[in-house]
């Protein structure tokens, strides 16, 4: 089946820098591509879609420069989150469409952990 | 607008036990409908789905039907497992390039 890959799994970076965040369509071309928020026991916050070839739509109250999203080619997407502070820590996940029997199916990155110290 | 309205959770069960997870929506047209699982410091994965009325999703014993009359998408499985501990998230897609999702419900199977 369809799987996507996400790395790195985990980060730990200093307050001020800036992480990049790869999804990655390992079997199937994904033209769209989501990327998700998801603090501690809490659901999935939708954060942009990202569209290949063009510039990501963000949900509103995203802050799109602090949350960059590149999506140069049908097989990947990051994310960049610039200038990391504390509460920028959380689990991004990253989502891509794939077509599957009867329905597109929304296939999930096992997600990112951030950590801003 | 399009929702998705889930059971709130915790859900603690016994090993064993029977599990029901709620799940309506509100849409127009015919959406495809799905039950996303998500383990402990992991992703998302599709557990089931189903794309049209009186459809019935099922994987690992969980099964889910489409009712289309009472616009519901339960997740049930008759007997839980300890490995069954996870997050449970309802969703549904209308166009096929949209997806809501339902705030989750947690399940913790103790032995």
């Amino acid at each position: 089946g369809a799987v996507v890959s996400q790395h790195p799994s985990w980060v730990i970076c200093k307050s001020g820098t800036s992480v990049k965040i790869e999804c990655r369509s390992l079997d199937f071309q994904a033209t769209t591509m989501f990327w998700y928020r998801q603090f501690p026991k809490q659901s999935l916050m939708l954060m942009a879609t990202s569209n290949e070839g063009s510039k990501a739509t963000y949900e509103q109250g995203v802050e799109k420069d602090k949350f960059l999203i590149n999506h140069a080619s049908l097989t990947l997407s990051t994310l960049t989150v610039t200038s990391a502070h504390p509460e920028d820590s959380s689990f991004y996940i990253c989502s891509a469409i794939a077509g599957g029997t009867g329905a597109n199916v929304l296939t999930f990155g096992a997600g990112s952990r951030l950590t801003v110290l | 607008g399009d929702s998705v309205t889930q059971m709130e959770g915790p859900v603690t069960l016994s090993e064993e036990a029977c599990l029901t997870i709620n799940c309506t929506y509100t849409a127009t047209g015919y959406p495809s409908l799905f039950w996303y699982v998500q383990y402990p410091g992991e992703g998302l994965q599709l557990l089931l789905k189903a794309t049209k009325a009186d459809d019935k999703g099922s994987n690992k014993g969980f099964e889910a039907t489409y009712r289309k009359e009472t616009t519901s998408f339960h997740l049930e499985k008759g007997s839980v497992q300890v490995s069954d501990s996870a997050v449970y998230f309802c969703a549904y897609s209308n166009t096929g390039n949209q997806f809501y999702f339902g705030t989750g419900t947690s399940l913790t199977v103790i032995p």
